[in-house]
């Protein structure tokens, strides 16, 4: 079946370091993907999402590239505050599907000061 | 706009017994969806409303499982005859119709199986 693969399952950086979290997608018609930071015992937050009619989309430390012929696309965090901590998952929407979004496993990062 | 709100947070109950859990979408977003996240893992796709039409259920989602829209504002999702295993966070997430519009979740309701 359709599904998203993110990596790493979990990454340690020093604050002030950038971070960065990829993942693949196997629906080559999926176009539209965003990222959700999830606290411990929170509900899952967006925080930055794209569409595959754009390359790379930016939002203060927070930036998404967008590789669709390699079906690939990445968070990139930089300088990394201990606040960043949290579990991070990629989606990808299922085309055909109502939208219903397919999630990556997450992934565990932990920003140490 | 106060979000998505989901009640009860937590629910602890035996095995066998039923549950039922309640959603209330932002106001004005007529998509409304249930995702099941266990331990570590992503959330994972239960069932999907337009309104008060429910237009996808997931393999997941076994007899067991039933969620209704009645009105097309909030919406249930009722367990019968629980089993270890539906041991997860139930999580409910709403959208507008209006083209890929993002999905915000509500705090989720925790459910443990004894």
């Amino acid at each position: 079946g359709e599904n998203v693969e993110q990596h790493p399952s979990t990454l340690s950086v020093q604050e002030g370091d950038s971070a960065v979290i990829k993942c693949t997608y196997s629906d080559s018609a999926s176009n539209y993907f965003p990222w959700y930071k999830q606290e411990l015992g929170k509900r899952p937050q967006l925080i930055i999402d794209i569409r595959s009619n754009v390359g790379e989309k930016k939002d203060q430390r927070i930036a998404v590239t967008l590789n669709k012929t390699a079906k690939h696309f990445s968070l990139h965090i930089t300088e990394t505050q201990p606040e960043d901590s949290a579990v991070y998952f990629c989606a990808a929407i299922l085309s055909g599907g109502y939208n219903k979004l397919i999630f990556g496993a997450g992934t565990r990062l932990a920003v140490h000061p | 706009d106060t979000g998505v709100s989901q009640d009860p947070r937590h629910k602890i109950t035996k095995r066998g017994q039923n549950v039922t859990f309640r959603c209330d979408p932002i106001s004005e977003h007529n998509r409304l969806y249930w995702y099941r996240q266990t331990l570590g893992q992503g959330p994972e796709f239960l069932t999907y409303f337009q309104n008060e039409a429910q237009l996808e259920k997931s393999r997941l989602l076994s007899d067991r499982f039933s969620a209704e829209r009645p009105k097309g504002s909030f919406s249930t999702l009722e367990i019968q005859r629980t089993e270890q295993g539906d041991s997860a966070m139930y999580l409910c997430a709403s959208s507008s119709v209006q083209g890929d519009q993002p999905q915000h979740f509500g705090d989720g309701t925790r459910l443990s199986i004894l």
